[in-house]
């Protein structure tokens, strides 16, 4: 398997605008996380999916960000509209159930609004 | 509720000596716990887990972590650092989610 795949890895994108990450998970993993890393922050857990389902949203920071997983290999996390301080770094991660096995990440997409 | 925190934003080795990287842990029931390494511009990599049974994990790159329940800690260590071993390590505790500790930046010094 080639991994947690996250497309693009650098998007560049100007305040106000909508932005999509996408994300295809390991095969066979059932549940599915959006990070997002930041100097100030640190790792933040933003969402997570179950078999497809949206189990803990609770991290999203607002309205502006919303996240899907239409099918078990495929996720997408969007911001609309985007705004500066959205700017870090965007992790995805799968892992073959929540609690036992190891998450695995991809090589994550870094956004940067202007 | 689950947290981890890590003591220590940055720690600083020289080659050969020991590295222990601190982590403690808030888990209203037992926790499962992890170690992770992050490399400049790389996503993270598993370097040890913590699930049940031998409390002693031994992970990849010489490093190993001591599940400790009566302190909840999963402290960290490798005998002699390396110059690759230089990056960043998150401890991180799961229960139907993972959350990550804030990371220790390791440099080593040659």
């Amino acid at each position: 398997d080639a991994g947690v795949i996250q497309s693009p890895r650098h998007e560049v994108t100007e305040m106000g605008q909508e932005v999509t990450l996408r994300c295809k998970p390991i095969s066979g993993h059932n549940s599915l996380f959006w990070y997002r890393q930041t100097m100030m922050r640190g790792l933040e857990l933003l969402i997570y999916f179950n078999n497809n389902v949206p189990i803990d949203d609770s991290g999203m920071p607002e309205d502006r960000f919303s996240a899907k997983m239409p099918n078990a290999s495929f996720s997408t996390l969007k911001i609309q509209p985007s705004e500066p301080r959205d700017s870090a770094v965007y992790f995805c991660a799968s892992s073959e159930n929540r609690d036992r096995t190891e998450a695995f990440f991809g090589q994550g997409t870094r956004l940067t609004v202007v | 509720a689950q947290s981890v925190t890590q003591l220590g934003s940055h720690v600083s080795v020289s080659e050969g000596a020991l590295v222990l990287l601190r982590c403690n842990y808030s888990s209203s029931v037992p926790p499962y716990l992890f170690w992770y390494v992050q490399y400049p511009n790389q996503g993270l990599q598993l370097l040890l887990k913590y699930t049940t049974g031998a409390t002693l994990v031994k992970g990849i790159n010489g490093f190993e972590a001591e599940f400790k329940k009566s302190e909840t800690s999963f402290h960290l260590t490798k005998p002699s650092a390396h110059m690759s071993d230089a990056a960043e390590y998150f401890c991180a505790v799961s229960r139907n989610d993972m959350r990550f500790g804030a990371g220790t930046r390791l440099t080593v010094k040659p």
